[in-house]
């Protein structure tokens, strides 16, 4: 099946410091990634979809300013905290769809846990 | 929304009984998919079924979907204890992006 990584897996950092992560779909290219958060025992939360080669869209009450999304490739779309909190501390997952697939088949990463002190 | 709900939201079984979880969502979907994800890890793909089937089976799984209660629910029969992890219903609508329930944490105590 369709792989997707996600780098790092785990990152800890000071409040006020930025963190990028990322995700890369290994065996395809994908047009069109999703950035999901989540916490503890809750949901997954959508928060943009990441369109290679244009902006993001982000949803409602996603502060777009705050979590930089680049999609510039086919295969990598990168999620970038600035100026993290402690309420950004969260579980970091992206996923990807591949062209030509069941366009209602997504593929997961296995997700960046985020802690910010 | 077409957010999923499940329940319950927390079952525990012995090995070899069967789980079952539900799912119930609140507007037309063109499909709904099934995830397991173990603790802390990522999201694994169980099973999508489309707004005009009724049922799919997978290995020890299976799905039912009824349309018009707005309902779905997953059985695993004869369960194990590495069947244990959160198991989350998604629902998509016209733009095929997955909206998650909050999930059903399944133990199997062997």
């Amino acid at each position: 099946g369709a792989v997707v990584s996600q780098h790092p897996s785990r990152v800890i950092c000071k409040s006020g410091t930025s963190v990028k992560i990322e995700c890369r779909s290994l065996d395809f290219q994908a047009t069109t990634m999703f950035w999901y958060r989540q916490f503890p025992k809750k949901s997954l939360m959508l928060m943009a979809t990441s369109n290679e080669g244009s902006k993001a869209t982000y949803e409602q009450g996603v502060e777009k300013d705050k979590f930089l999304i680049n999609h510039a490739s086919l295969t990598l779309s990168t999620l970038t905290v600035t100026s993290a909190h402690p309420e950004d501390s969260s579980f970091y997952i992206c996923s990807a769809r591949r062209p030509g697939g069941p366009t209602d088949t997504q593929y997961f990463g296995p997700g960046t846990r985020l802690t910010v002190l | 929304s077409q957010q999923g709900e499940e329940d319950p939201q927390a079952l525990s079984i012995q090995e070899g009984e069967n789980a079952t979880m539900n799912c119930s969502y609140k507007t037309s979907i063109n499909n709904l998919q099934w995830y397991r994800q173990n603790s802390g890890r990522g999201l694994v793909h169980l099973i999508l079924i489309r707004s005009n089937e009724r049922e799919k089976h997978s290995g020890r799984l299976r799905v039912t979907l009824d349309t018009s209660k707005k309902s779905s629910s997953l059985l695993i029969t004869a369960s194990r204890a590495a069947d244990t992890a959160s198991y989350f219903c998604a629902t998509s609508g016209g733009s095929y992006i997955p909206t998650f329930g909050r999930g059903t944490s399944l133990i199997v105590h062997p």
